[in-house]
């Protein structure tokens, strides 16, 4: 396969807890990566190897995957994290890395 | 301090070159695989190119052909020469280090490429 598909954008209420999705062929065999990406700044790794949190990243945010699809978890959703998400895998041939078109995340 | 600092982007013709430059720092360069992502203004992020640490080059399919990358490890520094610009390449470009799941843990600020007659 040679993309990841994302929802355009997801809204959450503040305080409740919200999914984002990530689908590809690529992900049976690829970890996936998922960023968050605020305006006006690099994107920032919030989610290593489908379900680890690197340094720094508050435990409200989770990752999983199985099968096609990796899911990026935010529980207790504060308005500091209304931001871009994106994923991010190899293609199916391992040569390539791919990036989902991303997710716009909206906090009501 | 683990830090990447890009540099070299500009405003340059269609057809023109430009060479873009990232300094790492704070972390054994040598050991990482890098890459070029970039993002044009109100869209997502693009992959643009990778080089392993012995410096085996891949590429996005648009770009193969006009853009080089390559490494100097001594000087801990990566590099992409762009050349036979088009609008569609019009970006901010993003050096970024690889970890081991394929993640990309590290970003530069980025440098902002303009191609515009």
């Amino acid at each position: 396969s040679s993309e990841l598909t994302q929802d355009p954008a997801v809204s959450v209420a503040l305080g409740q807890t919200v999914r984002i999705t990530c689908q590809g062929d690529s992900l049976r065999r690829f970890y996936a990566g998922w960023y968050q990406q605020k305006p006006g700044q690099a994107p920032l790794l919030v989610i290593f190897g489908n379900n680890n949190r690197p340094s720094g990243i508050p435990d409200r945010f989770s990752g999983s995957s199985s099968g096609n699809t990796a899911s990026l978890t935010i529980s207790g959703t504060q308005a500091e994290d209304e931001a871009d998400y994106y994923c991010n895998s190899r293609d199916s041939s391992g040569n390539h890395v791919l990036f989902g078109r991303g997710t716009k995340l909206i906090v009501l | 301090e683990v830090q990447l600092v890009e540099s070299g982007g500009g405003l340059v013709q269609p057809g023109g070159s430009l060479r873009l430059s990232c300094a790492a720092s704070g972390f054994t360069f040598s050991s990482y695989d890098m890459h070029w992502v970039r993002q044009a203004t109100g869209k997502g992020l693009e992959w643009v190119s990778g080089v392993r640490t012995f410096g085996d080059p891949y590429y996005l399919d648009s770009v193969k052909g006009r853009f080089t990358i390559s490494r100097e490890n001594a000087k801990n520094s990566l590099y992409l020469q762009m050349s036979s610009l088009r609008a569609g390449d019009t970006a901010v470009y993003y050096c970024a280090r690889e970890t081991s799941t394929n993640a990309f843990d590290v970003w530069g600020q980025g440098t902002m490429v303009i191609v515009s007659s």
